[in-house]
């Protein structure tokens, strides 16, 4: 099974600054790759798909990049909604799996 | 595209519970479908998968679950069920049902909370 690594495993940024997060794969996941966002009580939002694209409707904020091992989500200035914890995924392998996660806070 | 879980409750370990999922907006017969599950306050986990009649119509299990899930679907009624065997107090989470759409998508349900406790 593929290993999903999330790093930081809690991230405090500012509203208005820059936020990166990384996640790397424990072997290569191609382009096969999505990042969410989910909130207290609600079921994971798909931010990113094929590695670097956004899902309709996603503010132009949020950027994806990255393949193979290596991912990263930058979100260019953070507002008060992108708030709560972030998840990447693999499915370029059986079983698909998730990262732990990282908790994006206000610092 | 719609998903919408059902079927989940107090079950009583050792017990069985089914699951159902009634998706709309979509060719559900052409559509690879998986089951998702959260326990509390943890991360997620991939149950399993269903692939399209047309793709072969065969499923896949996460390793924890493996021989105590059966994962079916019937076409005609766009329905996907989770049967789920031998409970145990770590099979207690939210389960979502997902579609994978042909552009790497994937949609979700807002889950069904399943709690197995005596």
């Amino acid at each position: 099974e593929i290993v999903m690594t999330q790093s930081p495993a809690i991230l405090s940024v500012s509203p208005g600054e820059r936020a990166t997060l990384s996640c790397r794969a424990s072997q290569s996941v191609t382009s096969n790759f999505a990042w969410y966002q989910q909130k207290p009580g609600q079921a994971p939002r798909l931010l990113i798909y094929g590695a670097s694209t956004r899902a309709t409707g996603l503010p132009g904020r949020f950027s994806g990049s990255g393949s193979g091992t290596e991912f990263t989500l930058t979100i260019s200035s953070l507002q008060s909604e992108d708030f709560g914890l972030y998840y990447c995924q693999q499915y370029d392998n059986w079983p698909y799996t998730f990262g732990q996660g990282t908790k994006l806070e206000i610092k | 595209v719609q998903l919408v879980e059902s079927g989940g409750g107090l079950v009583k370990p050792g017990g069985s519970l089914t699951l159902s999922c009634a998706a709309s907006g979509f060719t559900f017969d052409n559509a690879w479908m998986s089951w998702v599950r959260q326990a509390p306050a943890k991360g997620l986990e991939w149950v399993g998968r269903s692939k399209s009649k047309s793709d072969g119509g065969t499923t896949d299990y996460a390793a924890p679950v493996k021989g105590r899930i059966i994962i079916s679907r019937y076409d005609s009624k766009n329905t996907l069920y989770l049967q789920m065997n031998s409970l145990t107090t770590e099979d207690t989470a939210v389960y979502y049902c997902l579609y994978h759409d042909s552009s790497g998508v994937d949609h979700w349900g807002q889950g069904t909370l399943v709690t197995v406790s005596s």
